[in-house]
């Protein structure tokens, strides 16, 4: 079993949907649980981080993190074709090692 | 956001040639950063732990002859891939840890290195 398993899409939804993407582990001691946004040939660019369970709210965006069943959400209000990308998530036990990422999901937003 | 800046963006050499490639830290210290290796339509793949002013810490299967590390400073790691081959084209990315804050890992913009 991966460590961390993400669905790689590719999503496709209209503009102005609401996105869910969702990544789920295995490991108990994650306890940070980051987001990265991945446009096509540039770097990982940092979105939501969130330490333990519950929710994180930024903008349009909302991290979720339930511990208890290890699954991580994240979701995308009003979405724009600006936020097609792939999306990466990467929970670790602690910052001072390299980041475990998902396989990462390929969102397009239809104009 | 803490910003990492990787240069160059792109390189395209002959093969047997080396190619360095800077990854800096520009607004805090990072004793340690991350260099990775992506494929298309592929997550990142970890290729070593560079810790200032130690040896690098290698991945299983990444030779580190190959691919040297050198991390002079706090906001500085280099990556050289020494006689590069075809097989070496990827997408090499790096990271930095934020070792003053909240050790959130912050990423440069990659480097693609296309060898002939």
């Amino acid at each position: 079993q991966k460590e961390v398993e993400q669905d790689p899409g590719p999503l496709s939804v209209p503009e102005g949907a609401i996105v869910s993407l969702n990544c789920t582990y295995s490991n108990s001691a994650f306890q940070y649980f980051m987001w990265y946004r991945q446009y096509s040939r540039k770097g990982p660019e940092l979105l939501m981080y969130t330490y333990s369970s519950g929710n994180k709210e930024d903008g349009r965006f909302t991290a979720q993190v339930d511990k208890s069943s290890k699954y991580i959400s994240l979701f995308i209000r009003d979405s724009q074709p600006s936020d097609s990308a792939t999306y990466l998530c990467a929970p670790s036990d602690t910052g001072r090692r390299a980041l475990t990422f998902g396989s990462g999901t390929r969102l397009q937003v239809q104009p | 956001g803490a910003v990492v800046s990787q240069h160059p963006s792109r390189v395209i050499c002959k093969s047997g040639t080396s190619v360095k490639i800077e990854c800096r830290s520009l607004d805090f210290q990072a004793t340690t950063m991350f260099w990775y290796r992506q494929f298309p339509k592929q997550s990142l793949m970890l290729m070593a732990t560079s810790n200032e002013g130690s040896k690098a810490t290698y991945e299983q299967g990444v030779e580190k002859d190959k691919f040297l590390i050198n991390h002079a400073s706090l906001t500085l790691s280099t990556l050289t891939v020494t006689s590069a081959h075809p097989e070496d084209s990827s997408f090499y990315i790096c990271s930095a840890r934020d070792s003053q804050g909240t050790d959130i890992q912050y990423f440069g913009a990659g480097t693609r290195l296309s060898v002939l």
